[in-house]
């Protein structure tokens, strides 16, 4: 299986900070990368596909780059709804594989 | 836009099997392909496998030989079984809309099974 690492585990942010979380992949994948938000008790939400692609409904302070094995998130200005955890995953391979997981929390 | 439900018990004894649907409305199940995912209590997720509307499946392989999912087109649902059990598969199970490669777009709202006696 191919392993996802995310980096930094937890990331203590404060509204209006640029944030930025690193994803990466044991091999290449092929840019065949998501990211998602998970609040507590609730299901992902898909955030990013395909490294770079927004999903419909998602503001644009989010986006994604990378290649290769090293991929990132970037929010650019943190705003209080953006408090939660973050997930990347793999889709090049199956199984698919998510990172553990970044926790932003407020500073 | 497409809604997922998860319904199932919410208890497991050991050594028994899990069952699970997941009931998709506002779309067809006809179209993509349809997933199951977990997630133990505070901790990561896993892909258990995913199924087309064919029947066709794909299944983890650290799980494969306790899985089976199947499809049910007339009633717009798919399901999943996990045999034998154990305090391990305690989690969230999660069915999903697998879209785009690999991504998924459209998540139910989780359903917490508990293995125990």
């Amino acid at each position: 299986d191919i392993q996802m690492t995310q980096s930094p585990s937890i990331l203590s942010a404060s509204v209006g900070d640029r944030v930025t979380i690193t994803c990466r992949a044991s091999q290449t994948i092929n840019n065949w990368l998501a990211w998602y938000q998970q609040k507590p008790g609730k299901a992902p939400n898909l955030l990013i596909y395909k490294t770079s692609n927004l999903e419909s409904g998602v503001p644009s302070r989010f986006s994604g780059s990378g290649s290769g094995t090293e991929f990132t998130l970037t929010i650019s200005s943190l705003q209080p709804d953006d408090f939660a955890t973050y997930f990347c995953q793999q889709y090049n391979n199956y199984p698919w594989t998510f990172g553990q997981g970044t926790k932003v929390e407020i500073k | 836009q497409v809604q997922l439900q998860e319904s199932g018990p919410g208890l497991v004894k050991p050594s028994e099997t899990l069952s699970l649907t997941c009931t998709v409305s506002g779309g067809s199940i006809n179209t993509d392909f349809w997933s199951w995912i977990r997630q133990p209590p505070g901790k990561g997720l896993e892909c258990i496998g995913y199924i087309y509307y064919s029947g066709s499946t794909n299944y983890n392989p650290s799980l494969k030989s306790r899985v089976t999912m199947s499809v049910d087109t007339s009633k717009n649902q798919f399901s999943l079984k996990l045999s034998s059990v154990t305090a391990a598969d305690t989690a969230v199970y999660y069915c999903a809309r697998q879209n785009r490669g690999g991504s998924f777009d459209s998540w139910g709202h989780g359903s917490l099974v508990t293995v125990s006696s």
